[in-house]
């Protein structure tokens, strides 16, 4: 079993809804959790992060954490055609060297 | 906020030859820089952590003598494909945490498309 979980996708959805990103994880060390977009052939841009349980939001993006249930979401409101990309979750944790742990990544496509 | 550039972005290069691939922190000191390969619709998987003026650690399963990290100063650290095969051919991609110890805000370079013919 992986350390974090993410489904691929592809999510498919019309421009203007909410798209709904989770990640699952099964490690308690971990501390940090952020959220960023890679488009094709590029490197990955960091959107969010966050530390502990909650929400966080930054423009059209909120982030949430559950760490009770091992559970962190990203939320993209009125989404647009540009926001087609694969959105990875990453998290660290200070017993492993504050290494990124990624998420497998899930496609994106926010049709017009 | 900090900014990783990575270059170059794509290198073509025959069987056999070897390939450097450089990544300066530009505003800001990477004492540590992360090295990640990613294949076709895959994650990113970490290759090494480097830190500033000592041996790159590799994780488990690769080869150290293949892909050389060095990591002279505060702002350049450099991955260098040595003796490179088809099989490496891959999208490199560096990563800097925005300063020492910090454990979150990683900024990535924009990669490297290694195609090795």
């Amino acid at each position: 079993q992986k350390e974090v979980e993410q489904d691929p996708g592809p999510l498919s959805v019309p421009e203007g809804a909410i798209v709904s990103l989770n990640c699952t994880y099964s490690n308690s060390a971990f501390q940090y959790f952020m959220w960023y977009r890679q488009y094709s052939r590029k490197g990955p841009e960091l959107l969010m992060y966050t530390y502990s349980s909650g929400n966080k939001e930054d423009g059209r993006f909120t982030a949430q954490v559950d760490k009770s249930s091992k559970y962190i979401s990203l939320f993209i409101r009125d989404s647009q055609p540009s926001d087609s990309a694969t959105y990875l979750c990453a998290m660290t944790a200070k017993a492993a060297g504050n290494k990124l742990t990624f998420g497998g990544g899930t496609r994106v496509l926010v049709k017009p | 906020g900090a900014v990783v550039s990575q270059h170059p972005s794509r290198v073509i290069c025959k069987s056999g030859t070897s390939v450097k691939i450089e990544c300066r922190s530009l505003d800001f000191q990477a004492t540590t820089m992360f090295w990640y390969r990613q294949f076709p619709k895959q994650s990113l998987m970490l290759m090494a952590t480097s830190n500033e003026g000592s041996k790159a650690t590799y994780e488990q399963g690769v080869e150290k003598d293949k892909f050389l990290i060095n990591h002279a100063s505060l702002t350049l650290s450099t991955l260098t494909v040595t003796s490179a095969h088809p099989e490496d051919s891959s999208f490199y991609i560096c990563s800097a945490p925005p300063r020492q110890g910090a454990a979150y805000g990683y900024t990535f370079g924009s990669g490297t498309r290694l195609t090795v013919v």
